[in-house]
């Protein structure tokens, strides 16, 4: 699977829209992209998936980029609920059954 | 409908001792998996299983064992605990298939190995 980079770390304010990239440029053709979040203390949640378009669902956003190197997920309007560790997790249509997790972003929404 | 079970929440363990760890969910979902998560490490996947009665090693398997009794249960031995064990153990259930999957988790099961 396509190794994937995310900032450690980003804030936003309550309300506001929260946009956290991903880098993923070895990805290929055949590989999927999923965010999960975890809340501190919870096991991880899925967010969204996508391959090639954008895509949407009652929790976010996913935006991928036309070449498919990076990919950002849109919080429309974060709340305080949404403060968790992001991640953004590249995956091929056939091999590995694990997801690589890797350390995600930490996003802090502020009141 | 609880999705994925764990017992324990919490577990201290002295060194040398054994437990399982258990994990249930009630979705009908044939794969399962057992993850561990240690501070800046993310979660890495220890044995997991793509149907009842199949089990195959992941990244980090050396001390562990587990046993999947039938389709709603998975579960996950340490028989002679050691403190590099201390971690977050999660349990998955996973909805779909290559590459085409969602990963369900459970509350965790804390664990301490002194």
């Amino acid at each position: 699977d396509a190794k994937t980079t995310q900032p450690p770390s980003m804030d936003c304010a309550e309300g506001r829209a929260a946009n956290l990239p991903c880098n993923h440029s070895t990805i290929s053709g055949n590989e999927y992209v999923y965010w999960y979040r975890q809340i501190h203390s919870q096991g991880p949640q899925y967010i969204i998936h996508g391959l090639k378009n954008n895509e949407t669902n009652e929790m976010a956003s996913l935006i991928i980029t036309e070449d498919r190197k990076s990919s950002t997920l849109i919080l429309p309007h974060a709340t305080l609920r949404d403060t968790a560790v992001y991640y953004c997790i590249v995956r091929r249509i056939a091999g590995a059954n694990n997801l690589f997790f890797g350390t995600g972003t930490r996003l802090t929404v502020i009141p | 409908n609880a999705g994925v079970t764990q017992t324990p929440k919490f577990q201290v363990l002295k060194t040398g001792q054994s437990m399982t760890l258990q994990c249930a969910q009630d979705m009908n979902h044939n794969s399962m998996y057992w993850y561990r998560q240690d501070p800046g490490m993310g979660l890495r996947l220890i044995y997991y299983s793509a149907s009842e009665g199949t089990t195959d090693k992941g990244e980090v398997p050396n001390g562990y064992n587990v046993s999947r009794l039938n389709k709603r249960e998975f579960s996950l031995r340490l028989e002679s605990a050691a403190p590099s064990q201390t971690s977050v153990y999660f349990c998955a259930s996973i909805l779909g298939r290559g590459g085409m999957e969602t990963q369900y988790f459970g509350p965790g099961t804390r664990l301490l190995v002194l």
